[in-house]
């Protein structure tokens, strides 16, 4: 199994519709989750922490389960800016060495 | 605002040359990092530093190395580069959450 794991999509969403990604993770001991956006040729930019008992950030919501060894990232209203690649990162146990997943596309059209 | 520069975005390099990657943080970060992002690998870690002098592999190290002299700068060295080193190569720094360069479109021909 990979240390983390994505769906890489495409997800093909209309303006306006709510979508969801998760991302499974292996190490049962890692303490840290994190989503970053990376836009087409750019770097990667932290989008949000993820905390246990979830969190919200405008239309951005981050879920961690960590019974299931999981977390998601559900967007809500989805805008053409939110065309993206999301990745998931999870760092390592006791260290800030992170793992990225290989990312999953959206792409929001009219 | 944090800021990560990397020395240049693109470049073209020959097989044999040795090639020097250079990053630089204004943060006054701990930790480097540098990765490099193939499609369909996403990004892999291929060494990091936790202080100056100090250097740890990630999990691609083979065929680099790396220079930390100072605090704000961390350099990477393709000792002889080979075609399979054509990459994006991605700078970060940070604690928790890392903050990258723009990165370095490294062709070897």
């Amino acid at each position: 199994r990979k240390e983390v794991e994505q769906d890489p999509g495409p997800f093909n969403v209309p303006e306006g519709a709510t979508v969801a990604f998760n991302c499974t993770y292996s190490n049962s001991a890692s303490q840290s989750f994190f989503w970053y956006r990376q836009d087409c040729r750019k770097e990667p930019k932290l989008l949000m922490s993820v905390y246990s008992s979830g969190n919200e950030d405008g239309r951005f919501t981050a879920q961690l389960n960590r019974a299931s060894q999981y977390i998601s990232l559900l967007i809500r209203d989805s805008k053409l800016s939110d065309s993206a690649t999301y990745l998931c990162v999870v760092n390592r146990e006791g260290s800030y060495i992170p793992t990225f997943g290989r990312g999953t596309s959206l792409i929001v059209h009219p | 605002d944090v800021k990560v520069t990397q020395s240049s975005r693109y470049l073209v390099k020959r097989t044999g040359e040795k090639v020097f990657l250079e990053c630089v943080q204004d943060m006054d970060h701990e930790n480097m990092f540098w990765y490099r992002q193939d499609p369909g690998l996403g990004l892999r870690l291929i060494y990091f530093s936790y202080d100056v002098k100090m250097k740890e592999k990630g999990d691609i190290p083979e065929g680099y190395s790396v220079s930390r002299e100072k605090k704000e700068r961390f350099s990477l060295i393709l000792e002889s580069a080979s075609t399979n080193q054509t990459s994006m190569y991605l700078c970060a720094s940070g604690t928790a959450t890392q903050y990258f360069g723009p990165g370095t479109r490294l062709t070897v021909l």
